[in-house]
């Protein structure tokens, strides 16, 4: 595998489910991040996780729980869903540089989730 | 707070012609970061260019080359030879020097490149 790839890539569940979303990155990044795309809106970012640690949390509702158990592998715990949280979640990953520099992002495909 | 205004929503491009797709910003950060991805049917988002502030030349990678006009709090992207594999949307993001983890999104493009 190469890049970073997400599982599952189309997800249909009900408002009392359960699911995981998973991320994995193959490019020896350590920062990973979970953002959500929605029809007619900007990309949200969601959370960051930089050096394993989460600092970035934008308001994001606790039905939605991220869990990074190392740089390369990210969850996205979902529980109790609402149908407004149909979406694309897309992963991504960079490399944290010195501070100043900019770092790129590079993105997995994607995990198309419906809620019912 | 930053902004990126992306004004077309869609355009359309001849095959193995030029296009410019445009993007504006507002940013009160005397440094950061403009990007340009490109996101297929399929979903994934894809790099495409990277232009820093302070960089004096206009960024190339390719048939992709951006048109940054810093006064003008522009940076829009021209595509050359327009290939129908290039048919997809296209976003532009800003990061801000305090924050580059945290990209600030346009609404996007879509092109779409006839045969």
């Amino acid at each position: 595998e190469t890049g970073v790839t997400q599982t599952p890539r189309h997800l249909v569940m009900g408002m009392t489910n359960k699911k995981s979303l998973k991320c994995e990155q193959h490019l020896g990044h350590n920062a990973m991040y979970w953002y959500k795309q929605s029809a007619k809106k900007p990309l949200e970012l969601m959370f960051v996780y930089s050096l394993e640690e989460r600092v970035e949390n934008n308001s994001v509702p606790s039905r939605f729980s991220p869990e990074c158990p190392n740089s390369s592998h990210l969850f996205l715990h979902l529980h109790t869903l609402q149908p407004e949280d149909s979406a694309l979640y897309l992963c991504a990953s960079s490399q944290v540089g010195s501070s100043g520099s900019t770092d790129t992002q590079y993105f997995g495909p994607g995990t198309r989730l419906t809620v019912l | 707070a930053q902004k990126i205004t992306q004004t077309q929503p869609g355009m359309f491009v001849q095959e193995k012609e030029a296009v410019t797709l445009d993007c504006t910003y507002d940013t009160s950060d005397p440094s950061y970061g403009l990007f340009w991805y490109k996101q297929p049917s399929s979903g994934e988002m894809i790099f495409l260019i990277y232009q820093g502030s302070y960089d004096q030349q206009n960024a190339t990678e390719g048939r992709y080359s951006l048109n940054f006009q810093k006064a003008r709090k522009s940076a829009n992207l021209v595509i050359s030879a327009s290939q129908l594999g290039d048919s997809a949307m296209y976003f532009c993001a800003i990061s801000s020097a305090g924050n580059n983890r945290k990209l600030i999104w346009g609404l996007g493009t879509s092109l779409a490149v006839n045969p």
